[in-house]
Protein backbone atom coordinates (compact mmCIF):
# COMPACT_ATOMS: atom_id res chain seq x y z
CA UNK A 1 0.00 0.00 0.00
CA UNK A 2 0.92 3.56 -0.22
CA UNK A 3 2.71 4.62 2.93
CA UNK A 4 4.99 7.91 3.70
CA UNK A 5 7.46 7.71 6.30
CA UNK A 6 10.83 8.84 7.87
CA UNK A 7 13.98 7.96 8.45
CA UNK A 8 14.96 9.79 11.65
CA UNK A 9 12.85 10.10 14.63
CA UNK A 10 14.49 12.72 16.47
CA UNK A 11 17.26 15.21 15.12
CA UNK A 12 19.13 17.19 16.91
CA UNK A 13 21.68 19.88 15.97
CA UNK A 14 23.35 23.31 17.22
CA UNK A 15 22.41 26.66 16.80
CA UNK A 16 23.11 27.75 13.27
CA UNK A 17 23.98 24.45 11.95
CA UNK A 18 22.33 23.01 9.03
CA UNK A 19 19.81 20.51 9.22
CA UNK A 20 18.81 17.94 7.09
CA UNK A 21 15.34 15.92 7.61
CA UNK A 22 14.79 12.65 5.85
CA UNK A 23 11.49 10.86 3.99
CA UNK A 24 10.80 8.09 2.03
CA UNK A 25 7.68 7.39 0.10
CA UNK A 26 6.99 3.56 -1.49
CA UNK A 27 4.67 4.84 -4.22
CA UNK A 28 6.71 5.91 -7.07
CA UNK A 29 3.80 7.31 -9.13
CA UNK A 30 3.83 9.77 -6.67
CA UNK A 31 3.93 13.22 -8.34
CA UNK A 32 4.05 16.03 -5.68
CA UNK A 33 4.71 16.31 -1.80
CA UNK A 34 4.44 18.67 0.75
CA UNK A 35 6.36 19.47 4.17
CA UNK A 36 4.72 20.94 7.09
CA UNK A 37 6.13 21.89 10.35
CA UNK A 38 4.11 21.53 13.74
CA UNK A 39 5.14 23.50 16.73
CA UNK A 40 4.32 22.41 20.06
CA UNK A 41 0.80 23.65 20.98
CA UNK A 42 -0.01 24.57 16.92
CA UNK A 43 -1.49 22.86 13.93
CA UNK A 44 0.56 21.77 11.13
CA UNK A 45 2.34 25.11 8.85
CA UNK A 46 2.82 24.61 5.25
CA UNK A 47 6.82 25.11 4.51
CA UNK A 48 7.20 24.25 1.20
CA UNK A 49 6.19 21.54 -1.88
CA UNK A 50 7.86 20.22 -4.99
CA UNK A 51 6.58 18.13 -7.79
CA UNK A 52 8.28 15.41 -9.25
CA UNK A 53 9.26 16.99 -12.16
CA UNK A 54 11.84 19.06 -9.82
CA UNK A 55 14.86 17.37 -8.49
CA UNK A 56 15.30 20.38 -5.80
CA UNK A 57 13.08 23.49 -5.27
CA UNK A 58 14.26 26.83 -2.42
CA UNK A 59 12.35 28.46 -0.13
CA UNK A 60 13.54 31.13 2.54
CA UNK A 61 16.36 29.01 4.29
CA UNK A 62 14.75 26.39 3.40
CA UNK A 63 15.57 23.68 0.25
CA UNK A 64 13.97 20.27 -0.55
CA UNK A 65 15.31 17.89 -2.73
CA UNK A 66 13.68 14.75 -4.20
CA UNK A 67 15.56 11.47 -5.27
CA UNK A 68 12.68 9.71 -7.49
CA UNK A 69 15.24 7.32 -8.30
CA UNK A 70 15.14 6.27 -4.32
CA UNK A 71 12.15 7.34 -3.98
CA UNK A 72 13.15 9.76 -1.21
CA UNK A 73 12.93 13.29 -0.55
CA UNK A 74 15.21 15.49 2.16
CA UNK A 75 14.09 19.00 4.00
CA UNK A 76 17.22 20.82 4.51
CA UNK A 77 17.10 23.80 6.68
CA UNK A 78 19.80 26.62 6.49
CA UNK A 79 21.47 28.26 9.93
CA UNK A 80 19.07 26.32 12.39
CA UNK A 81 17.19 28.43 14.22
CA UNK A 82 15.81 27.87 17.64
CA UNK A 83 12.21 28.85 16.37
CA UNK A 84 12.60 26.18 14.21
CA UNK A 85 12.16 23.38 16.82
CA UNK A 86 9.57 21.73 15.86
CA UNK A 87 8.08 18.27 14.73
CA UNK A 88 8.32 17.80 10.54
CA UNK A 89 5.90 16.25 8.29
CA UNK A 90 6.64 15.29 4.76
CA UNK A 91 3.04 14.59 3.52
CA UNK A 92 1.80 13.23 -0.13
CA UNK A 93 -1.57 13.85 -1.48
CA UNK A 94 -3.22 11.70 -3.83
CA UNK A 95 -3.04 11.65 -7.76
CA UNK A 96 -6.29 10.83 -8.49
CA UNK A 97 -7.62 14.27 -8.57
CA UNK A 98 -10.53 13.19 -6.96
CA UNK A 99 -9.38 13.62 -3.31
CA UNK A 100 -7.33 15.60 -1.06
CA UNK A 101 -6.72 13.11 1.38
CA UNK A 102 -3.08 14.04 2.68
CA UNK A 103 -0.74 11.37 3.99
CA UNK A 104 1.53 12.45 6.75
CA UNK A 105 4.99 10.46 7.18
CA UNK A 106 5.72 9.70 11.01
CA UNK A 107 7.35 13.07 11.32
CA UNK A 108 10.79 14.16 13.15
CA UNK A 109 11.45 16.22 16.14
CA UNK A 110 13.89 18.35 14.97
CA UNK A 111 15.55 19.92 18.01
CA UNK A 112 17.77 22.97 18.32
CA UNK A 113 20.38 22.94 20.81
CA UNK A 114 21.30 27.33 21.49
CA UNK B 1 -4.56 35.36 5.32
CA UNK B 2 -4.16 31.87 6.31
CA UNK B 3 -5.89 31.58 9.00
CA UNK B 4 -8.22 29.19 10.04
CA UNK B 5 -9.92 29.37 13.93
CA UNK B 6 -10.99 26.62 16.31
CA UNK B 7 -12.37 26.70 19.46
CA UNK B 8 -12.13 26.30 21.94
CA UNK B 9 -8.52 25.56 22.45
CA UNK B 10 -9.21 23.04 25.28
CA UNK B 11 -12.11 21.00 26.04
CA UNK B 12 -12.92 18.38 29.09
CA UNK B 13 -15.91 16.58 28.81
CA UNK B 14 -17.55 13.10 30.68
CA UNK B 15 -18.21 10.65 29.13
CA UNK B 16 -22.10 11.11 28.92
CA UNK B 17 -21.49 14.97 27.53
CA UNK B 18 -22.34 16.33 24.50
CA UNK B 19 -19.81 19.42 22.89
CA UNK B 20 -19.23 20.96 19.68
CA UNK B 21 -16.05 21.98 18.32
CA UNK B 22 -15.80 24.92 15.75
CA UNK B 23 -14.06 25.80 12.66
CA UNK B 24 -13.91 28.87 11.06
CA UNK B 25 -12.09 29.95 7.33
CA UNK B 26 -12.41 33.53 5.24
CA UNK B 27 -9.87 32.66 2.62
CA UNK B 28 -13.05 31.35 0.15
CA UNK B 29 -12.03 27.94 0.55
CA UNK B 30 -14.52 25.43 -0.29
CA UNK B 31 -12.76 21.93 1.44
CA UNK B 32 -13.03 21.64 4.87
CA UNK B 33 -11.27 18.74 7.07
CA UNK B 34 -11.39 17.39 10.24
CA UNK B 35 -8.15 15.23 11.26
CA UNK B 36 -7.70 13.55 15.06
CA UNK B 37 -3.81 13.48 16.16
CA UNK B 38 -2.85 11.67 19.28
CA UNK B 39 0.54 12.57 20.77
CA UNK B 40 3.52 12.12 19.37
CA UNK B 41 1.72 10.40 16.26
CA UNK B 42 0.86 12.35 12.58
CA UNK B 43 -2.66 14.09 12.34
CA UNK B 44 -5.23 10.97 10.99
CA UNK B 45 -8.04 12.15 8.30
CA UNK B 46 -11.79 11.79 9.26
CA UNK B 47 -13.89 14.17 7.39
CA UNK B 48 -13.78 15.60 3.93
CA UNK B 49 -16.42 18.17 3.33
CA UNK B 50 -16.43 19.78 -0.21
CA UNK B 51 -18.67 22.75 -0.95
CA UNK B 52 -20.81 21.91 1.60
CA UNK B 53 -21.32 17.95 1.56
CA UNK B 54 -19.55 15.18 3.41
CA UNK B 55 -17.25 13.74 0.30
CA UNK B 56 -15.06 11.47 2.71
CA UNK B 57 -15.59 9.82 6.26
CA UNK B 58 -13.19 7.23 7.13
CA UNK B 59 -15.59 4.96 8.84
CA UNK B 60 -15.55 7.43 11.96
CA UNK B 61 -17.38 6.10 14.80
CA UNK B 62 -21.27 7.68 14.96
CA UNK B 63 -20.69 9.64 18.29
CA UNK B 64 -18.64 11.98 16.27
CA UNK B 65 -20.89 14.03 13.91
CA UNK B 66 -20.15 16.60 11.46
CA UNK B 67 -21.75 19.46 10.14
CA UNK B 68 -20.85 22.31 7.39
CA UNK B 69 -23.59 24.80 8.18
CA UNK B 70 -21.32 27.16 5.42
CA UNK B 71 -18.64 27.50 3.08
CA UNK B 72 -16.82 29.30 6.36
CA UNK B 73 -17.64 26.86 9.09
CA UNK B 74 -17.71 23.47 10.38
CA UNK B 75 -18.78 21.92 13.17
CA UNK B 76 -17.94 18.85 15.05
CA UNK B 77 -20.54 17.13 17.52
CA UNK B 78 -19.32 15.17 19.92
CA UNK B 79 -21.33 12.62 22.18
CA UNK B 80 -21.00 9.68 24.28
CA UNK B 81 -17.34 9.94 24.06
CA UNK B 82 -14.78 7.74 25.37
CA UNK B 83 -11.25 7.51 26.98
CA UNK B 84 -9.57 7.19 23.91
CA UNK B 85 -10.90 9.60 22.06
CA UNK B 86 -8.75 12.47 23.85
CA UNK B 87 -6.79 13.71 21.35
CA UNK B 88 -6.12 16.74 19.72
CA UNK B 89 -8.94 17.61 16.89
CA UNK B 90 -7.57 19.51 13.25
CA UNK B 91 -9.59 21.29 11.65
CA UNK B 92 -7.68 22.31 7.87
CA UNK B 93 -8.89 24.35 4.86
CA UNK B 94 -7.96 24.23 1.26
CA UNK B 95 -9.60 25.62 -2.02
CA UNK B 96 -10.80 22.57 -3.18
CA UNK B 97 -11.00 18.86 -2.26
CA UNK B 98 -9.40 17.98 -5.60
CA UNK B 99 -5.87 16.21 -5.80
CA UNK B 100 -2.95 18.05 -6.73
CA UNK B 101 -1.53 21.11 -5.72
CA UNK B 102 -4.51 21.84 -2.94
CA UNK B 103 -2.48 23.19 0.06
CA UNK B 104 -4.47 22.65 3.15
CA UNK B 105 -4.17 25.38 6.18
CA UNK B 106 -4.50 23.95 9.64
CA UNK B 107 -5.88 25.68 12.55
CA UNK B 108 -4.28 25.35 15.91
CA UNK B 109 -6.80 22.65 16.81
CA UNK B 110 -8.64 21.70 20.18
CA UNK B 111 -7.07 19.81 22.70
CA UNK B 112 -9.79 17.27 23.91
CA UNK B 113 -9.71 14.85 27.27
CA UNK B 114 -12.40 12.81 27.72
CA UNK B 115 -12.77 11.78 31.33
Amino acid sequence: GESVGLHLPTLSVQEGDNSIINCAYSNSASDYFIWYKQESGKGPQFIIDIRSNMDKRQGQRVTVLLNKTVKHLSLQIAATQPGDSAVYFCADPPLDGATNKLIFGTGTLLAVQP
Amino acid sequence: DTEVTQTPKHLVMGMTNKKSLKCEQHMGHRAMYWYKQKAKKPPELMFVYSYEKLSINESVPSRFSPECPNSSLLNLHLHALQPEDSALYLCASSQDSGGGKNIQYFGAGTRLSVL
